[in-house]
């Protein structure tokens, strides 16, 4: 059973800080890694996308991967309150299919 | 482009009701994909097509549930009959299922049987 972890938080970051939210997976084969933005009622979008070891930046936003570790992490600089959602770390398996962790909540307080 | 359309929003029914959920997804992407979200579970894929073709249905709970993929711009997910643990919020996907492929996400119906 391919699993995908995270903490289900919620985690706490004043605005301006940086927020760093982790996840693991069980599939040594995974090669491809994604993390999406859930707001609370709304459908899951992509932020984010993931394939080589080391760091991928896009504005506010890095993702980093280490595939011998097994983790994938984002961090978000300048936290701001509309960063405030639910985030989810997904894993392409077999079929191109992706297996999502539960997610992990974020709160930005202004 | 609209995006992924996904019909009714929202679902209420009595238990034992057939419940039909739609989808079309994205114009070109030959993938779609069916996930359930609850919160005990959070999001877990149902059933995977691609060009029209079911390539994984593990997980789909039971008998009790069933998709087709008639043509590329049309899909449905039912369940006959529906039960209140079936209460959840169904999404649908798709994408163009080439490697390192995003899925893009419809808005969901919200499933509640009571």
């Amino acid at each position: 059973q391919k699993e995908v972890e995270q903490n289900s938080g919620p985690l706490s970051v004043p605005e301006g800080a940086i927020a760093s939210l982790n996840c693991t997976y069980s599939d040594r084969g995974s090669q491809s890694f994604f993390w999406y933005r859930q707001y609370s009622g709304k459908s899951p979008e992509l932020i984010m996308s993931i394939y080589s070891n080391g760091d991928k930046e896009d504005g506010r936003f890095t993702a980093q991967l280490n595939k011998a570790s097994q983790y994938v992490s984002l961090l978000i600089r300048d936290s701001q309150p509309s960063d405030s959602a639910t985030y989810l770390c997904a894993v392409l398996g077999r079929y191109s299919t992706l297996t999502f962790g539960k997610g992990t909540m974020l709160l930005v307080s202004p | 482009d609209a995006g992924v359309i996904q019909s009714p929003r929202h679902e209420v029914t009595e238990m034992g009701q057939e419940v039909t959920l739609r989808c079309k997804p994205i114009s070109g992407h030959n993938s779609l994909f069916w996930y359930r979200q609850t919160m005990m579970r959070g999001l877990e894929l149902l059933i995977y097509f691609n060009n029209n073709v079911p390539i994984d249905d593990s997980g789909m709970p039971e008998d009790r549930f069933s998709a087709k993929m008639p043509n590329a711009s049309f899909s449905t997910l039912k369940i006959q009959p529906s039960e209140p643990r079936d209460s959840a919020v169904y999404f649908c996907a798709s994408s163009t299922g080439t490697v390192n492929t995003e899925a893009f996400f419809g808005q969901g119906t919200r499933l509640t049987v009571v």
